[in-house]
């Protein structure tokens, strides 16, 4: 278990309204991403941290804000979401697996845009 | 870019063998092999690095070919727990952030 929790779990909106999904870690990692999932296309990163204040835009950012004030917590804005942006949205943080870094996931949020 | 992972579906019955491969177009320093039941999270199952050796878990092993820049994932005596999608996250040598690119997912069915 890395100590990484996501919420909310689910959520159902509509289309062209502003959505938050807060990741939080309890394990003080340096490295933080947002990663969407869809059918065919497996995780592609969204955006990442590496540190408090510190992101950087993955390959499929269009559309997505991301803000990290806290080690903690790295949050996943969508400004006005749209039907493209219905996925299952995974954060992972970076630790250590068998003695060198690897990425642990949290359990995901299932997001329906209507 | 992405690496491309084959097969993209197999099924199996309990006790038979399984390989799934992972190919990269880039130099890659690592290789993770992930397995993910259905609407669960991705699971870690290990990691190859470059220069290492070829590594094992259980009756689930892995090696990394560095000249093809292709992994694969060893499944031998599969059970039915084996079942679900993996995936391969490749780690270019020029990437930097410890950032993974992941494959497309192969789906393993194991039937009784």
């Amino acid at each position: 278990d890395a100590g990484i929790t996501q919420s909310p779990r689910h959520k159902v909106t509509e289309t062209g309204t502003p959505v938050t999904l807060r990741c939080h870690q309890t394990e003080n990692h340096r490295y933080m991403y947002w990663y969407r999932q869809d059918p065919g296309h497996g995780l592609r990163l969204i955006h990442y941290s590496y540190g408090v204040k510190d992101t950087d835009k993955g390959e499929v950012s269009d559309g997505y804000s991301v803000s990290r004030s806290k080690t903690e917590d790295f949050l996943l804005t969508l400004e006005s979401a749209t039907s493209s942006q219905t996925s299952v949205y995974f954060c992972a943080i970076s630790g250590q697996g068998q003695g060198v870094s690897t990425q642990y996931f949290g359990p995901g949020t299932r997001l329906t845009v209507l | 870019q992405q690496p491309v992972q084959s097969p993209q579906a197999v099924i199996l019955r309990e006790g038979e063998d399984a390989v799934i491969n992972c190919s990269s177009s880039k130099a890659l320093y690592s290789v993770h092999w992930y397995r993910q039941k259905h609407g669960e999270a991705p699971v870690f199952l290990m990691i190859l690095l470059k220069g290492g050796e070829q590594k094992g878990h259980d009756k689930i092993s892995a090696s990394f070919n560095e000249k093809k820049q292709q992994s694969s994932l060893y499944l031998t005596a599969s059970q039915l727990s084996y079942s679900g999608t993996y995936f391969c996250g490749t780690e270019p040598i020029i990437q930097g952030a410890q950032k993974l690119v992941f494959g497309q997912g192969t789906r393993l069915t194991i039937n009784p």
